[in-house]
C-alpha cells in the first residue's frame, strides 16, 4: 500500500538557521514525490516536484531510494516560509490520485 | 492562470440537512477532486472525476456523493450531513497526463 509519513506534526526554527522537513514513505516501486505547501490564508499549491530537480524558495528535496525518503530542506530559513507543508506521493505516469502525508507545521521565528 | 473556484468559503449547516459543495474551474482540465482537510489527519481523498460523468471513489468516501455533469463543475454531496463531516474542504484539478493539481481555496463546513 502506498503511504507517506511525515514524523513531525510540528516544527520550529529561528530564522537563519537550516530547516530540515522528513518525509518517508511506502511504495514498491518508483513513485513520483511532490512538496506542496499552504501558507496562511493562502489556498494549498505545489512547492516542487522530485522528478524536475529545481530548487523553488530556496528549497531543495532529493529523493532517497535506500531511505525511501524525499525530505525538504533549506539551508536559511525566512520568517515568510512558515507555513504548513505536505509531503505527497504518486505512481508515475500523471494521471494518478496522490497520497498526501499529515502534513508538519513550519513555524520560523524571527 | 488556472483559476479554481468554491461556491462558499464559510457554510453553516444542521445535521440531517442536504448539503452541496460546488467547485468550478476555469482552464478545462479533465481531472477534478475533492479532499477534506483534517488537523492531524492531512489531506484525505473523498472522490475524483478523470472526466465529464466520471468518478471514482478515494479513500474516504461514505457519507459522500459526487457528480460531474460538465466538465468545469465538480460537485460534493452530503446526502445528511453529520457532525463527524464538520472540517475543511478542498477541490483541486488537473489536466490530464500531467502532475500538478492546482487547489481551490477551501469550504469550511460546520455541521450542528
Amino acid at each position: 500500500a502506498q503511504r507517506v509519513t511525515q514524523p513531525e506534526k510540528l516544527l520550529s526554527v529561528f530564522k537563519g538557521a537550516p530547516v530540515e522537513l522528513k518525509c518517508n514513505y511506502s511504495y514498491s516501486g518508483s513513485p513520483e514525490l511532490f512538496w506542496y505547501v499552504q501558507y496562511s490564508r493562502q489556498r494549498l499549491q505545489l512547492l516542487l516536484r522530485h522528478i524536475s530537480r529545481e530548487s523553488i524558495k530556496g528549497f531543495t528535496a532529493d529523493l532517497n531510494k535506500g531511505e525511501t525518503s524525499f525530505h525538504l530542506k533549506k539551508p536559511f530559513a525566512q520568517e515568510e516560509d512558515s507555513a504548513m507543508y505536505y509531503c505527497a506521493l504518486s505512481r508515475p505516469g500523471g494521471s494518478e490520485k496522490l497520497v498526501f502525508g499529515k502534513g508538519t507545521k513550519l513555524t520560523v521565528n524571527p | 492562470d488556472v483559476k479554481v473556484t468554491q461556491s462558499s468559503r464559510y457554510l453553516v449547516k444542521r445535521t440531517g440537512e442536504k448539503v452541496f459543495l460546488e467547485c468550478v474551474q476555469d482552464m478545462d482540465h479533465e481531472n477534478m477532486f475533492w479532499y477534506r482537510q483534517d488537523p492531524g489527519l492531512g489531506l484525505r481523498l473523498i472522490y475524483f472525476s478523470y472526466d465529464v460523468k466520471m468518478k471514482e471513489k478515494g479513500d474516504i468516501p461514505e457519507g459522500y456523493s459526487v457528480s460531474r455533469e460538465k466538465k468545469e463543475r465538480f460537485s460534493l454531496i452530503l446526502e445528511s450531513a453529520s457532525t463527524n463531516q464538520t472540517s475543511m474542504y478542498l477541490c483541486a484539478t488537473r489536466l490530464a497526463g500531467t502532475d500538478t493539481q492546482y487547489f481551490g481555496p477551501g469550504t469550511r463546513l460546520t455541521v450542528l
